[in-house]
Formats: structure tokens, sequence, C-alpha cells
């Protein structure tokens, strides 16, 4: 099976910076992405990690440990419009010999002024 | 490029009811995965089709089943509707060949069973 575990809930301050972990245990594992999800609205894509290390993408930062079953996404600056939630997805190789991804429950980040 | 579109956007259907959403991957997409999103689970992977077949499926109930066109639009079907099936339903497409590909997201189908 797989487990994919993020918190349920963050709060952070305009201007701040803040660091969503995800830890994962699963067999076949491939990369781990991360999705932005505004209330209402479809994922949209962020980053995408499959090598051990960090990849910086403007303000959003995403690292990744495979051998510890970790990563987290850091936002830095943060603005209102990054209140949304977001979503850890582990990529995996499954029997049939292709690829699913399976995602975590989401963190829903509230930045207050 | 237009990007993933879905019909109909709201639905409201009755218990034993049945429905049918539909997919419009982004053109020249191959695969379209479907997924079930509600508050307590989060996003659930339902399946994946490439090239009109099924390579991938998740644990849901027979009750659930998809299919894809040979133009890559892919339609999902629910028989037999039971209230647990309220949820947003997302389709997600991407270029399907080898390797991991991102995945784009539709705006998705949200179903109210009554």
């Amino acid at each position: 099976g797989q487990n994919i575990d993020q918190p349920t809930e963050m709060t952070a301050t305009e201007g701040a910076i803040v660091q969503i972990n995800c830890t994962y245990q699963t067999s076949g594992f491939n990369g781990l992405f991360w999705y932005q999800q505004h209330a209402g609205e479809a994922p949209t894509f962020l980053s995408y990690n499959v090598l051990d290390g960090l990849e910086e993408k403007g303000r959003f930062s995403s690292f990744l440990s495979r051998s510890k079953g970790y990563s987290y996404l850091l936002l830095k600056e943060l603005q209102m419009k990054d209140s949304a939630s977001y979503l850890c997805a582990v990529s995996k190789w499954m029997n049939t010999g292709f690829q699913k991804l399976v995602f975590g429950t989401g963190t829903r980040l509230l930045v207050s002024p | 490029k237009a990007g993933v579109t879905q019909t109909p956007r709201y639905l409201i259907k009755t218990r034993g009811q049945q429905v049918t959403l539909s997919c419009s991957p982004i053109s020249g997409h191959r695969s379209v995965s479907w997924y079930q999103q509600t508050p307590g689970q989060g996003l659930q992977f339902l399946f994946e089709y490439f090239s009109e077949t099924q390579r991938n499926k998740g644990n849901f109930p027979g009750r659930f089943s998809g299919r894809q066109f040979s133009n890559s639009r892919s339609e999902m079907n629910v028989s037999t509707l039971e209230l647990g099936d309220s949820a947003l339903y997302l389709c997600a497409s991407s270029g399907g060949l080898a390797g991991v590909e991102t995945q784009y997201f539709g705006p998705g189908t949200r179903l109210l069973v009554l």
C-alpha cells in the first residue's frame, strides 16, 4: 500500500516564509509532485522532484529526500493569493508497468495580512 | 493551447440513477486520468486511459467505469448512484508517453446525489 502524510492546515502571515512537509511510504516510488488548488478550482502544477535535492522556481522551492521518504514545499514572500490547498502527490510504478499519481489529502494554507 | 475541459460542470442526481461525465484532454495528450475528490478523502484515483485502453485502475467498485475514444476524449460512468458518490470529479491529461509526465487538470464536475 501507500501512505502520504501532510499537515491538514497551516497559517502564516503575508511576507513570511512557510514550509509544508510531506512524508510518504510507498513501493515503486518514482517521483513527487506538488500541486496548488484554490477553493473551487482545479489543481495546478507547481513542481516535480525525482532526484534528491532542492528545485527552485521563483518564490516556490521543493525538496526531496528519497532515502527518508520526505519532501517539502517552501513558499517565500507569502502573498494573500497563496491561500490555497497544497497537494503532495507521489508517482509510483504499478504492476501494469505504468505509473500513477497518489495524492495526499492536502494542506490548507491560510495567509493573513 | 486550450486546457482540459469537462462537462457538465454541475450535476444533481438522485440515488439509483446513473451519470456520465465527459472530459476533453489538451490537444495532443493521449492519457486521461480520472479522480474523485471529497473533503475527507482528498483526491482518489479512479482510472487512467491511454489510446483507448485502461492502463491503471484504482480501488473503486464496478459501478464506476470509463472509456476513451479515438480522439482521446474520455467519459466516466457511475451507475446506481449512492449518496457517498457526491464529490468533485476531476480529469487530468498528459502526453502519456514513457516516464513521468505532469498531469493537467480540468475544472471538474461537481456531482450532488440526493
